[in-house]
């Protein structure tokens, strides 16, 4: 079945840019989708791209995709402490999500 | 507009008891689904429902039932808790094709003694 790697930790300082990579192993999903769950709440969608573009930019957020190689990116200029959490890059299989493990990002001041 | 809310918000239950966890979205979205999210392991997919009157299996669905009687509202059922069903429980719903967008509720963290 399909399945999503994402590194598990990502430490960076306030201000520095941070990078969250996510590879599939497969993907024919239309969208891809950046979500956001902070300490003890439920996931938000952070941002998503359509499968045909390779990049979309919204405002401190870029999402970079590489269909051939099933890599998908989130880039968070200027990072704040606000910005600590779990991000998810789930498929979309015939509407159901599939998740991989997360990437916990840590901001330190 | 509330979304997606779910009841309890924490509950503790000793081995072989059941309970319902509540799951209620104002938002008429025909898809909704349950996840339960361990450490290290993401949200895995229990069961999902793709409107009123038809559920089906996710990739966790032992030890959980549901129905799906209204669009509103997508119970899950633990028949016998057992120790390795503690874990964080979330409920999702939106709407069904190409581009869909899921509105997650709070969670409920559940605890088996």
């Amino acid at each position: 079945g399909e399945d999503v790697e994402q590194s598990l930790f990502l430490s960076v300082r306030e201000g520095d840019s941070s990078v969250i990579n996510c590879t599939y192993t497969d993907s024919s999903s239309t969208y891809l989708y950046w979500y956001k769950q902070e300490p003890g709440a439920g996931l938000q969608l952070l941002t998503y791209i359509f499968s045909n573009m390779d990049m979309k930019q919204d405002q401190r957020l870029t999402v970079l995709l590489n269909k051939k190689d099933k890599h998908l990116s989130l880039r968070i200029a200027d990072t704040q402490t606000g910005d600590s959490a779990i991000y998810f890059c789930p498929l979309n299989q015939g509407g159901k999500l599939i998740f991989g493990q997360g990437t916990e990002l840590s901001v330190k001041p | 507009n509330a979304g997606v809310t779910q009841t309890p918000k924490f509950q503790v239950l000793k081995t072989g008891q059941s309970m319902t966890l509540q799951c209620a979205q104002d938002m008429n979205h025909e898809y909704m689904s349950w996840y339960r999210q361990d450490p290290g392991m993401g949200l895995r997919l229990i069961h999902y429902s793709v409107g009123a009157g038809i559920t089906d299996q996710g990739e966790v669905p032992n030890g959980y039932n549901v129905s799906r009687s209204t669009t509103e509202d997508f119970p899950l059922r633990l028949l016998s808790a057992a120790p390795s069903q503690t874990s964080v429980y979330f409920c999702a719903s939106g709407l069904v094709g190409s581009y869909n967008e899921q509105f997650f509720g709070p969670g409920t963290r559940l605890t088996v003694l």
